[in-house]
């Protein structure tokens, strides 16, 4: 089958780090991609990952277990415009991408 | 500018209308893609194209007619549209069959379509 969860949605503070968790569950994998889509505007690439470990990128960073089925999307120093929804998304078999239903992330000063 | 280009951005259209979704992509990708996104739910995938041709169609109803003229251009005819059809209608292109490439797919900023 075919199933992906994530939170529905996570409020944090204002320079603070929070941490958004994905869980997937695919008949094959071809890696884990997360997106980043403001409201009203279209989804944009944030980070991939294939293999298991973390791929930092500025004060974001992904990591990735397969064996586990299960990836986490860290922002640091967070930021207002950090205010958004985050789509997990693998890639199967097909090299189709399944998608989370989102986790919107609310930022509070 | 992800590249990606979709028009109208808003659609407003009674059951028994006929109209079309148009995406454009610049970044000479060969694979594009429709999505519907709805509310607290997971992008779902309608139609891929990969070099025009269509590779993907999950069961989506026949009012819903894609067409792929060429690389760039992707569109998607509607008719006898249910209201439950409303929903954000995003267009996606993406480079395939590159070893070693991640393959990302980027989006237009989509369509918000609304069926009375």
């Amino acid at each position: 089958g075919q199933n992906i969860d994530q939170p529905t949605e996570m409020t944090a503070t204002e320079g603070a780090i929070v941490q958004i968790n994905c869980t997937y569950q695919t008949s094959g994998f071809n890696g884990l991609f997360w997106y980043q889509q403001h409201a009203g505007e279209a989804p944009t690439f944030l980070s991939y990952n294939v293999l298991d470990g973390l791929e930092e990128k500025g004060r974001f960073s992904s990591f990735l277990s397969r064996s586990k089925g299960y990836s986490y999307l860290l922002l640091k120093e967070l930021q207002m415009k950090d205010s958004a929804s985050y789509l997990c998304a693998d890639m199967d078999s097909n090299y189709q991408l399944i998608w989370g239903a989102g986790t919107k992330l609310i930022i509070k000063p | 500018e992800t590249g990606v280009t979709q028009t109208p951005r808003h659609l407003v259209m009674g059951m028994t209308n006929k109209k079309s979704l148009k995406c454009e992509q610049h970044l000479g990708h060969n694979a594009m893609y429709w999505y519907k996104q709805s509310a607290k739910k997971p992008l779902e995938l309608m139609f891929v194209y990969s070099l025009e041709e269509r590779v993907e169609n999950n069961s989506v109803p026949s009012r819903f007619s894609p067409e792929c003229p060429n690389s760039s251009h992707l569109f998607l005819h509607l008719h006898t549209l249910q209201p439950e059809d409303s929903a954000l209608y995003l267009c996606a292109s993406s480079q395939e069959g590159l070893m070693g490439h991640i393959n990302e797919q980027f989006f237009g900023p989509g369509t918000r379509l609304t069926v009375l």
